[in-house]
């Protein structure tokens, strides 16, 4: 275990299905980070977020709606998702702050399948 | 952002010493290098990082050039264990919350 959880591990959902992918970090970090890594391509940046704040969307469709209540919790809700969309979702975890110094913790991830 | 290059794939024998090169010519001087592994279908697990010296830990060794202009990560004993894609990143300066990832270098241990 990392300290970044991911639940749930494995998901296949229909193109009309609503569902949530969830994230939970209890190292006293203040920024997460959705990440989507499709078949043998490199990991893409989805959303940043900093202090509950949204830093960064990197140009991702409206299907993917991401929440962040607190620090420690990070959601990605989905809904009328593409089968292209089906990868493996990863989410970071690191403290925030201008120091080049802190690197990144990831969860085990979840892989969705849309069919 | 500083662009990493880096081999598609490499071999190494079990017990050997695995050598896997990075190139970041354009780095900046503010920039860090990272180190992450990838191993199949898991999340990227920190390895090392450094800026102008060599550094060791418990998993690995990192020596950069004199000019920064590129890295080297040894695993001094390569076990199968190891076989993982490994990213070489450059830190972004003026977005310290970013890490690009590149395509890696898939190291394949051998027995």
């Amino acid at each position: 275990e990392t300290g970044v959880t991911q639940t749930p591990r494995h998901l296949v959902m229909g193109m009309t299905n609503k569902k949530s992918l969830k994230c939970e970090q209890h190292l006293g970090h203040n920024a997460m980070y959705w990440y989507k890594q499709s078949a043998k391509k490199p990991l893409e940046l989805m959303f940043v977020y900093n202090f509950k704040e949204q830093t960064e969307n990197n140009s991702v469709p409206s299907r993917f709606s991401p929440e962040c209540p607190n620090s420690s919790h990070l959601f990605l809700h989905l809904h009328t998702l593409q089968p292209e969309d089906s990868a493996l979702y990863l989410c970071a975890s690191s403290p925030s702050g201008r120091s080049s110094n802190y690197g990144y913790t990831f969860g085990s991830g979840t892989r969705l399948t849309v069919v | 952002d500083a662009k990493t290059t880096q081999p598609t794939s490499m071999d190494c024998a079990e017990g050997r010493a695995a050598n896997l090169p990075c190139n970041h010519s354009t780095i900046s001087g503010n920039e860090y290098v990272y180190w992450y592994r990838q191993i199949h279908s898991q999340g990227p697990q920190y390895i090392i990082h450094g800026l102008k010296n060599n550094e060791t830990n418990e998993m690995a060794s990192l020596i950069i050039t004199e000019d920064r202009k590129s890295s080297t990560l040894i695993l001094p004993h390569a076990t199968l264990r190891d076989t993982a894609v490994y990213y070489c990143i450059v830190r972004d300066k003026y977005n310290f919350n970013k890490f690009y990832f590149g395509s890696g270098t898939k190291l394949n241990v051998k027995p």
